[in-house]
C-alpha cells in the first residue's frame, strides 16, 4: 500500500484558509484521494475524496496536481469548530485502511 | 436514525478476562471493520469483513478475533486481553468496500490493568 506524508501539526486562525498538504509519491493508478476528519474522542468523518484535478463540496475543497503525487486538502475561512486532526487516505481496490498519525490542525481565535 | 452503534463505551477489566465488544450497523453496510487508536499513532485497523462470514487481517490484528455471523454485526473479542490492548476502538462501516465513506461508530475506551 502506497504511504502518505502530512505534516504533524498546523496552526491558523479564525477565518483564515488552511491548506493541508499530503504527499503521495508511490500512488497507484486506481487509487483514490480520501480525507477524513476527527474530533478529539470521536471517530473520525469523511470529508472529501478525489481522483484527479479539483474537487469541491460545502466543507472543502481537494486540490490534485497531474502527476498525482501530492494532493491538497483546503478549507475555508476556518473556525474553531475546524480545530481536529485531519487525515490523507488513498484508497484503491484493497480494504485495508491505513490512517496514520494525521495532521492536527488547531484554529486560534 | 442511521448509525453504527458500540457497547459498551467504557470498559475497565483486568488482564486475561475474556472480553467482547459489540459492534452493530442499521444501514445494511457489507462491509465492517475495527480500529484502535493510540495517542501519535493515529488509527490503525485491526480486522476487516466483507460480508457475512468474511473477515480479514488488518495491520495490527495481533490478540483480536472478529466474527461476522449476521450482516449488522461485527463483534470485537479480545480473549485474553493484555495492557497494551488499553486503548481507544473505533468500528465503522461502509455501503460494499473500504474506499467508500466509512461511517464510524462513538468509540469504545478499554483499559486493562
Amino acid at each position: 500500500l502506497a504511504k502518505t506524508t502530512q505534516p504533524i501539526s498546523m496552526d491558523s486562525y479564525e477565518g483564515q484558509e488552511v491548506n493541508i498538504t499530503c504527499s503521495h509519491n508511490n500512488i497507484a493508478t486506481n487509487d483514490y484521494i480520501t480525507w477524513y476528519q476527527q474530533f478529539p474522542s470521536q471517530g473520525p468523518r469523511f470529508i472529501i475524496q478525489g481522483y484527479k484535478t479539483k474537487v469541491t463540496n460545502e466543507v472543502a475543497s481537494l486540490f490534485i496536481p497531474a502527476d498525482r503525487k501530492s494532493s491538497t486538502l483546503s478549507l475555508p475561512r476556518v473556525s474553531l469548530s475546524d480545530t481536529a486532526v485531519y487525515y490523507c487516505l488513498l484508497l484503491g481496490g484493497y480494504n485495508k485502511l491505513i490512517f496514520g498519525a494525521g495532521t492536527r490542525l488547531a484554529v486560534h481565535p | 436514525e442511521a448509525q453504527v452503534t458500540q457497547n459498551p463505551r467504557y470498559l475497565i477489566t483486568v488482564t486475561g478476562k475474556k472480553l467482547t465488544v459489540t459492534c452493530s450497523q442499521n444501514m445494511n453496510h457489507e462491509y465492517m471493520s475495527w480500529y484502535r487508536q493510540d495517542p501519535g499513532l493515529g488509527l490503525r485497523q485491526i480486522y476487516y469483513s466483507m460480508n457475512v462470514e468474511v473477515t480479514d487481517k488488518g495491520d495490527v490484528p495481533e490478540g483480536y478475533k472478529v466474527s461476522r455471523k449476521e450482516k449488522r454485526n461485527f463483534p470485537l473479542i479480545l480473549e485474553s486481553p493484555s495492557p497494551n490492548q488499553t486503548s481507544l476502538y473505533f468500528c465503522a462501516s461502509s455501503f460494499r468496500e473500504g474506499r467508500e465513506t466509512q461511517y464510524f461508530g462513538p468509540g469504545t475506551r478499554l483499559l486493562v490493568l
